[in-house]
Parts: structure tokens; sequence; C-alpha cells
């Protein structure tokens, strides 16, 4: 069974830096779809960023970017230039198949002003 | 815009009650999920379907069944309620295709109590 891991339950950052949220998974497949989604106070999950592990370059979302290491499994969110908006919380998923996701335990994260 | 609506946004449920957490999409999408969230676990699948009248197990399917009569409508039945299963339960929808091609949409969440 596919398991992704989220091992840092908070983390914080000063408005206008930069922060790097971990995920790792683990998966026998080849080919496979990663995933961030934000959620905020309001509860509505929201797609941050996707990456299709066939593809080597790193997917880049305006102010947010991923740094996927394939043989590590390893697939870190970085934030650039926080913003207030940004506070929520944050699920790495992996697509398993047709469409069903494994998601991390979620990172709370504080933007403080 | 894709709308999946959960019919109530707090629940408060006795142990032993048949409970009914409705979900209805407004996108004609084939798949329908139900998750629930706990502090610490994240989301886990419970059940899930890609078309009317077909279901499938998810990952922690005990003590729930499910119900898809029409399409736009994803039923998620607590047969008879226990304090173990006070969470908060998000359903999501899709198109019939990867969630890298047609991305999840989720409710606003049901947070249930059973006490």
């Amino acid at each position: 069974a596919q398991t992704v891991t989220q091992s840092q339950p908070e983390m914080s950052v000063q408005e206008a830096e930069t922060v790097t949220l971990s995920c790792t998974y683990d998966t026998s497949e080849s080919d496979y779809y990663l995933f961030w989604y934000k959620q905020p106070p309001s509860r509505q999950m929201i797609l941050v960023i996707r990456q299709e592990a066939y593809k080597q370059q790193n997917a880049t979302e305006n102010r947010f970017s991923v740094n996927f290491q394939k043989a590590a499994k390893s697939f870190s969110l970085k934030i650039s230039d926080s913003q207030l908006g940004d506070a929520a919380m944050y699920f790495c998923a992996e697509e398993t198949s047709g469409s069903r996701l494994t998601f991390g335990e979620g990172t709370q994260l504080t933007v403080n002003p | 815009d894709v709308k999946v609506t959960q019919s109530s946004r707090y629940l408060v449920k006795r142990t032993g009650e048949k409970v009914f957490l409705e979900c209805v999409q407004d996108m004609d999408h084939e798949n329908m999920f139900w998750y629930r969230q706990d502090p610490g676990l994240g989301l886990r699948l419970i059940y899930f379907s890609y078309d009317v009248k077909m279901k499938e197990k998810g990952d922690i399917p005990e003590g729930y069944s499910v119900s898809r009569e029409k399409k736009e409508r994803f039923s998620l039945i607590l047969e008879s309620a226990s304090t173990n299963q006070t969470s908060m339960y998000l359903c999501a929808s899709s198109l019939a295709s990867s969630s890298y091609n047609s991305p999840l949409h989720f409710g606003n969440g049901t947070r249930l109590t059973v006490t």
C-alpha cells in the first residue's frame, strides 16, 4: 500500500520569507502523480500544485514550486514571498490509481506578520 | 465553476443512530469520493464510486456504507454511529480521468460529533 509522510506537523514563517514543507512517499509504480493541497480555515481544499513523476522538471505555480527527487521519493513544497493568506493546513498526496489519492498527515503553516 | 455541496456543516448525533451524510456535485462528474479527516492522520479514503450504482471500498470502510442512485449524489451512511466515528468528513468529485488531468473538487466538509 502506498504511504505518504509529512514529518513536520507545524511550520511557521515570517511574511515575505520562504518556507519549505517536506513530503516523502512510498510507491512501487514507475509513473504516478503527486500533489500539494491547501486547506485554509474555511475547510475548502484547494489544489496548489501537481507533478507528474514521468517529468523530471520541477513544477512551478507562481510563488509555489516543488523539489521533486524521484530516486529519494521526496516531494517538497517551497513557498516564496509568503503571504498571510498562505496560512493553512497543507497536504501532500499521491495518486494511487483511478483518481484515488493517498494523503499525508498534513503540515499546519503559520505566517507571522 | 464546479460546486460540491455537503448538506451539513456541523452534525451532532447519538451513539447507535443511523446517520446520512449527503454530497451533491453539479458538474456531471463520474467519480465521487468520501474521505475522513482526523488530526495527525490526514485524509483517509472511506468509499468511492466511478459511476451510478457502483461503489468500491477505500482504505477504512468498516462501519460505513454508501449509496449512489444518481450521478450527482453520493451518500455516506453510518449504520450505527459510534464515538470513534467523530470526525470531519469530506466529499470530493472528479471527471473519469487521472487526478492530474482532472483534479479533485472538494466540498466544505461535515464535522460530525457522535456523543
